[in-house]
């Protein structure tokens, strides 16, 4: 089975422009996660959907956006962006069962770069 | 909130001995799940290990163990007969176990780079 897939692999954009980062979890998997990893940093917790509902959210500005589609699959979208915005954006699926833990697998990441 | 921290930017060990990375975490919480995830240069996050907070035993997984002291709050990582393959940024990471239904946030640590000499 393929793993969690992330597109585009890199990113070149300028301040003040948008960008949509696309990620297709693993088959069977309803939740998805997305982390920002800045260069020297540990992961940083954005968003979670499950179930095409947002269960949770980390400490990042009304800029960043996320939805789920149908399909399982998600979007994170970055309004006017900042130079403080390059990183590696990484989305995690997760099976997310019951209550119980659940593993999550991370993709390869999305390297975005802001000039 | 938890905090997670990694005191060890960077470590170093010859191939085949046995290293330990130290991790130190802050939480109110009583029922959690500790992690150490490898980012390789590939930069694929890969779970390593996993510890339940109210399981005293620690846990191992072939040449990955922990030593998770609970009352000190540390989470340290033994990495034994250590293979070039096992170079890479480690990071510790917290999520709690009161975790809502769908809500599985993973908190990191800054990560340590292990590098393996010859």
């Amino acid at each position: 089975d393929a793993g969690v897939t992330q597109s585009p692999t890199h990113l070149i954009k300028t301040r003040g422009q948008q960008v949509t980062l696309r990620c297709s979890p693993i088959s069977g998997h309803k939740s998805v996660s997305w982390y920002q990893q800045v260069l020297g940093q540990g992961p940083q917790f954005i968003f979670q959907y499950y179930e095409k509902e947002e269960r949770g959210r980390g400490n990042f500005p009304d800029r960043f956006s996320a939805r789920q589609f149908p399909n399982y699959s998600s979007e994170l979208n970055v309004n006017a962006l900042l130079l403080g915005d390059s990183a590696l954006y990484l989305c995690a699926s997760s099976a997310n069962r019951d209550r119980s833990y659940n593993e999550q697998f991370f993709g390869p990441g999305t390297r975005l770069t802001v000039l | 909130a938890q905090t997670v921290t990694q005191s060890q930017p960077e470590m170093s060990v010859q191939e085949a001995e046995t290293v330990t990375l130290s991790c130190t975490y802050d939480t109110s919480e009583s029922d959690y799940y500790l992690f150490w995830y490898k980012q390789p240069p590939s930069r694929q996050m890969i779970l390593v290990i996993r510890q339940e907070a109210y399981k005293q035993q620690n846990a191992t997984e072939n040449r990955f163990s922990v030593n998770f002291q609970k009352a000190a709050k540390s989470f340290s990582l033994k990495i034994s007969d250590s293979q070039l393959g096992d170079a890479a940024m480690y990071f510790c990471a917290y999520r709690s176990g009161l975790s809502n239904f769908g809500n599985e946030k993973l908190t990191f640590g800054t990560g340590t780079r292990l590098t393996i000499i010859p």
